[in-house]
């Protein structure tokens, strides 16, 4: 079975803090995404990444940063915590495909920023 | 215009009824087609994926897709409580993420 694991579930965190959620696949996935969801918007990709060191914008980008060393990791970095950062952050991989690429997610981090 | 878009619901149907989820895309470039489940809390996990026109079975659950109509949609038969949860509909048009819609949230009366 894939299995994705961040590496909070809840996260408090200050405005302004620098903010660093971890996500780790343990199938060899080349695709890493990560996900904000908020009620009423679904699911909106942040950044996602196709191979290590690489990293495509997703619809939402701003304020965020991500880092892909290595194949198995995939780091989310708000530099500047804001409010309105106060979210469910989901991570989730894929393999390689044609158009068939089931992603897997990870139980979540929900991020309360104060 | 939402690239995919769902009904929010609620949609409620009573146990042993068929619920039927739906779902419409804007991107005729769209390839494949997911159906994920989402409980109250948690992440969302995958049903099933349809990429053919016409309709796929997998126990209680079939998925229909009209790329003619950019169109959709999941059956469940036998809907139990169990099944209460959101049901997120998204579309990989190529470029590796998929886009989601916002869900429709099912309820299931016993």
């Amino acid at each position: 079975d894939v299995k994705v694991t961040q590496s909070s579930r809840y996260l408090v965190k200050r405005t302004g803090e620098k903010v660093f959620l971890e996500c780790v696949q343990d199938m060899d996935h080349e695709n890493m995404f990560w996900y904000r969801q908020d009620p009423g918007l679904g699911l909106r990709l942040i950044y996602f990444s196709y191979d290590v060191k690489m990293k495509e914008k997703g619809d939402i980008p701003e304020g965020y940063s991500v880092s892909r060393e290595k194949k198995e990791r995939f780091s989310l970095i708000l530099e500047s915590a804001s409010t309105n950062q106060t979210s469910m952050y989901l991570c989730a991989s894929s393999t390689r495909g044609g158009g068939q690429e089931t992603q897997y997610f990870g139980p979540g981090t929900r991020l309360l920023v104060l | 215009q939402k690239e995919v878009e769902q009904n929010s619901g609620p949609l409620s149907v009573p146990e042993g009824a068929i619920a039927s989820l739906n779902c419409t895309y804007s991107d005729r470039g769209s390839q494949s087609f997911f159906w994920y489940r989402q409980y109250s809390g948690k992440s969302p996990e995958l049903i099933m994926f349809i990429y053919s026109n016409g309709d796929k079975e997998d126990g209680r659950f079939t998925a229909q897709l009209n790329k003619a109509s950019q169109y959709v949609s999941l059956l469940i038969r036998d809907s139990q409580p169990s099944d209460s949860a959101t049901y997120l509909c998204a579309s990989d048009t190529g470029r590796r993420a998929l886009t989601f819609g916002s869900g429709t949230r099912l309820q299931v009366q016993p």
